[in-house]
């Protein structure tokens, strides 16, 4: 199954609080997984990105945590700012004659001043 | 700085017209991708390329062709553009590397289909 499931759609946080998105995939051959963050008007960039032999990877304000049993794989971003406010996608990568990305549908951030 | 550069950022067309939506990136990768985001659908993949004169159907190819005549530049086509076509359309590259590279997407072309 070539699907990557995000959640939630949009989230509304405080100033100062932790932002969580969850994603979930069921092929096992997905071997990269990166999160991409937009703002209005702007391509996707990557945030940060994780692959399956590591459970945990920060950057900063961003973790990932990853669960390869559970087939999911989250977002947090620690001390919420408004700068921050934008839509973030999870993605998985496959090889399939190249690397192929999966997008998730994407969740809109908002953080409140 | 890296780049991907799509030739339009806001497109206005009539139905039925054929419509280019041109891409150039900078950094000499293999991998050439073709994207539409919808609210609510994600990024959905129409078309990719591995290496020039190659390509592959995405997800979504109906309605699409794409061109790739040198590495660095990469097209997409709507042979009779319809409304159901109104949509962000965005291009990345990657690198053809092992477990997964980085993918960096140009700014997007939002075109509209009256």
């Amino acid at each position: 199954q070539q699907q990557v499931k995000q959640s939630p759609q949009s989230l509304i946080v405080q100033k100062g609080g932790i932002s969580i998105i969850n994603c979930a995939y069921e092929n096992t051959a997905f071997d990269y997984f990166p999160w991409y963050q937009q703002f209005p008007g702007k391509g996707p960039a990557l945030l940060i990105a994780i692959r399956p032999d590591v459970s945990e990877k920060k950057e900063g304000r961003f973790t990932i945590s990853f669960n390869k049993s559970a087939k999911q794989f989250s977002l947090h971003i620690m001390d919420s700012q408004p700068g921050d406010s934008a839509t973030y996608f999870c993605a998985a990568t496959f090889y399939s004659g190249t690397y192929k990305y999966i997008f998730g549908t994407g969740t809109r951030l908002k953080v409140l001043a | 700085d890296v780049k991907v550069t799509q030739s339009s950022r806001y497109l206005v067309k009539r139905t039925g017209e054929k419509v280019f939506l041109e891409c150039v990136q900078d950094m000499d990768h293999e991998n050439m991708f073709w994207y539409r985001q919808d609210p609510g659908l994600g990024l959905r993949l129409i078309y990719f390329s591995y290496d020039v004169k190659m390509k592959e159907k995405g997800d979504i190819p109906e309605g699409y062709s794409v061109s790739r005549e040198k590495k660095e530049r990469f097209s997409l086509i709507l042979e009779s553009a319809s409304t159901n076509q109104t949509s962000m359309y965005l291009c990345a590259s990657s690198l053809l590397g092992q477990g997964g590279t980085e993918a960096f997407f140009g700014q997007g072309t939002r075109l509209t289909v009256v």
